[in-house]
């Protein structure tokens, strides 16, 4: 079956750092999403992951291991406008087409 | 960047009544486009993949009689909710894919807007 599964809430104070697990099981992985999600508003992507190990970009970092199934997505420096969903998202590829599996997201609260 | 558009943003509909959502990718083509929906607080549940020309494939539990897809052209997907109830309600969400595909970029999927639906 299909399961992605993160923690449901986070907080965090504004210039700390945050680390957001997220744990999968497909059965045709083909690439692992972060996306940000404010309220009432459609996700914007962060980063992607298909090769082990991780990819930087500027305050967000994502690191991925296939064989655990497992990744998280890294906040630095965090702000108050931080505070949103992060989705976890996996491409699934199975019988010919591609499709996108979405965990139940992480809300994350930026405190002063 | 390619812009995906959602009609309308928000609807507030009577139990009973059906409801068209549009998604128009308005500067590129999509073959394939998802749709979602999000209930409060929870994430995007994939509804069903819609491909130009062709029926949509639904997702285990959703009703394809229920939530009908139409991918009449390469740039327009439209969900109806017919016969629509009060737990219809939710936000729902089309995302596109431009052929060829831009894998593992922010172009991969494009989304919408989203659009509230209602139901009373």
């Amino acid at each position: 079956g299909q399961n992605i599964d993160q923690p449901t809430e986070m907080t965090a104070t504004e210039g700390a750092i945050v680390q957001i697990n997220c744990t999968y099981q497909t059965s045709g992985f083909n690439g692992l999403f972060w996306y940000q999600q404010h309220a009432g508003e459609a996700p914007t992507f962060l980063s992607y992951n298909v090769l082990d190990g991780l990819e930087e970009k500027g305050r967000f970092s994502s690191f991925l291991s296939r064989s655990k199934g497992y990744s998280y997505l890294l906040l630095k420096e965090l702000q108050m406008k931080d505070s949103a969903s992060y989705l976890c998202a996996v491409r699934d590829h199975d019988s010919g087409t591609y499709k996108y599996i979405f965990g139940t997201g992480t809300r994350l609260k930026v405190l002063a | 960047g390619a812009v995906v558009s959602q009609h309308p943003s928000r609807v507030i509909c009577k139990s009973g009544t059906s409801v068209k959502i549009e998604c128009r990718s308005l500067d590129f083509q999509a073959t394939t486009m998802f749709w979602y929906r999000q209930f409060p607080k929870q994430s995007l549940m994939l509804m069903a993949t819609s491909n130009e020309g062709s029926k949509a494939t639904y997702e285990q539990g959703v009703e394809k009689d229920k939530f009908l897809i139409n991918h009449a052209s390469l740039t327009l997907s439209t969900l109806t909710v017919t016969s629509a109830h009060p737990e219809d309600s939710s936000f729902y969400i089309c995302s596109a894919v431009v052929r060829p595909v831009t894998w593992g970029s922010e172009g991969e999927q494009y989304f919408g807007p989203g659009t509230r639906l209602t139901v009373t």
